[in-house]
């Protein structure tokens, strides 16, 4: 079946611009999760999300980061006045619910360069 | 703060080698992962380790846990190209509500023939 997609591939903004990011998440899978990945790094989780519920916002980097779930499935992260620190490749992943029992399976990522 | 340590960070070995990639992390987890990223591409889940002890092989890779050690380590057997990429330790804290991974840094392999 159809994995994780995100658009789009690539993003290159200047700085100071907004830019949202997208996410499509398995089908029927009611958990998903932003990631950032900057150069040479591991992942840094941002905000995740189930079902209906009020998001986990406890790992965006600064108010200038922000994301919703519309309708429970596809998702959309933007982040406002972009600098260049942003520059980073952002992986969400779903996972068929919350929690540690279930695999989370990851999108191809949107590379974003801020310049 | 949790943390997750992987060592090596850089990896280069020839072909028909062993090497072992060691993940620490810092506080109680109840689940750990092994992932691998080829360039460009996303996240490959490889292993889920679920309780103390616990061993999984697949192909030339075998992954085991110690919990009481807050250790996991990958372990490459006659290491071929194909499994040239970087791979990803995570973790899950044991706390209720934890339900978001932390990962190691990464080690990038690199199997020379």
């Amino acid at each position: 079946g159809a994995g994780v997609s995100q658009s789009p591939s690539n993003k290159v903004t200047e700085k100071g611009k907004d830019v949202e990011l997208r996410c499509d998440p398995i089908s029927g899978h009611t958990a998903l999760y932003w990631y950032r990945q900057s150069l040479g790094q591991g992942l840094e989780f941002l905000i995740y999300f189930q079902g209906n519920s009020a998001p986990d916002k406890s790992g965006l980097p600064s108010d200038r980061f922000s994301a919703e779930r519309t309708g429970g499935s596809v998702s959309t992260l933007t982040i406002q006045r972009t600098q260049q620190e942003d520059s980073a490749v952002y992986l969400c992943a779903s996972s068929l619910r919350l929690g540690g029992n279930y695999e989370q399976y990851f999108g191809p990522g949107t590379r974003l360069t801020v310049t | 703060e949790l943390k997750v340590e992987q060592n090596p960070l850089f990896l280069s070995m020839q072909e028909e080698k062993n090497y072992t990639i060691y993940c620490n992390y810092s506080t109680t987890s109840d689940r750990l992962y092994w992932y691998r990223q080829d360039p460009g591409k996303s996240l490959e889940s490889l292993f889920v380790l679920l309780s103390n002890g616990a061993v999984k092989q697949e192909g030339r890779l075998m992954a085991s846990l110690d919990t009481k050690a807050r250790l996991s380590t990958l372990h490459i057997t006659a290491a071929v190209h194909d499994l040239s990429a970087t791979y990803f330790c995570a973790v899950r804290p044991a706390q209720t509500g934890a339900n978001n991974l932390f990962f190691g840094t990464g080690t990038r392999l690199t199997v020379i023939p």
